[in-house]
């Protein structure tokens, strides 16, 4: 089974700097779809960014950007340029591409909570 | 607009009493999920539909159950058998099962147990 671990419960970043958030999952697929989500203290979860493991170029949304390093099984979220409603909880998801296998699920980490100081 | 709907946002049970939780979508999305997330973890899958009359168990099944009579609706009641309810119940839903497909979010219900 998959496993997503996030080895950092907590982070903070100073207003207008820059802070990258870890994560390190494990899997013996070699096609997968991983998921950085935001949770605010409203609680709705919010789709950061995704990438495709069978692309090699790292995906860019705005002032979030992630390095999928795919051998080491690695794909931290940088988030660039921190505002103040950046501070959430953030999850990083895999999701397995096989159907009727019982992997039609988001697997979670646990969560970082990241604080912006201002 | 379009999006998924929960009702309530918080709920409140005695123990041994079932309840049923709400989700709503007009998203016109055939796939649709329930996850529990407790504190300091992430979300759990409880239970999944991709169409209308067909749902699937997830990895904690056990004390919920669901139905999908219409293709907007998905509600997930936990029943006394659940051991540990209380938690916060996320709805979600897809265009498909397929894993390109994004999953968007309701709000979420706060249910407490006592």
């Amino acid at each position: 089974a998959q496993t997503v671990t996030q080895s950092q419960p907590e982070m903070s970043v100073q207003e207008a700097e820059t802070v990258t958030l870890s994560c390190t999952y494990d899997t013996s697929e070699s096609d997968y779809y991983l998921f950085w989500y935001k949770q605010p203290p409203s609680r709705q979860m919010i789709l950061v960014i995704r990438q495709e493991a069978y692309k090699q170029q790292n995906a860019t949304e705005n002032r979030f950007s992630v390095n999928f390093q795919k051998a080491a099984k690695s794909f931290s979220l940088k988030i660039s340029d921190s505002q103040l409603g950046d501070a959430a909880m953030y999850f990083c998801a895999y999701r397995s591409p096989i159907i009727n296998g019982g992997s039609e699920k988001l697997v979670f980490g646990k969560g970082t909570k990241l604080t912006v100081n201002p | 607009d379009g999006g998924i709907t929960q009702s309530p946002k918080y709920l409140f049970r005695k123990e041994g009493q079932n309840v049923t939780l709400s989700c709503e979508q007009n998203l016109n999305h055939d796939a649709m999920y329930w996850y529990r997330q407790d504190p300091g973890q992430g979300l759990r899958l409880i239970y999944y539909s991709q169409i209308v009359n067909d749902f699937q168990k997830g990895d904690i099944a056990e004390g919920y159950s669901v139905s999908r009579e219409k293709k907007e609706s998905f509600p997930l009641t936990v029943t006394s058998a659940q051991k540990n309810p209380t938690a916060f119940y996320l709805c979600a839903s897809s265009i498909g099962l397929r894993a390109s497909y994004e999953q968007y979010f309701g709000p979420g219900t706060r249910l407490t147990v006592t």
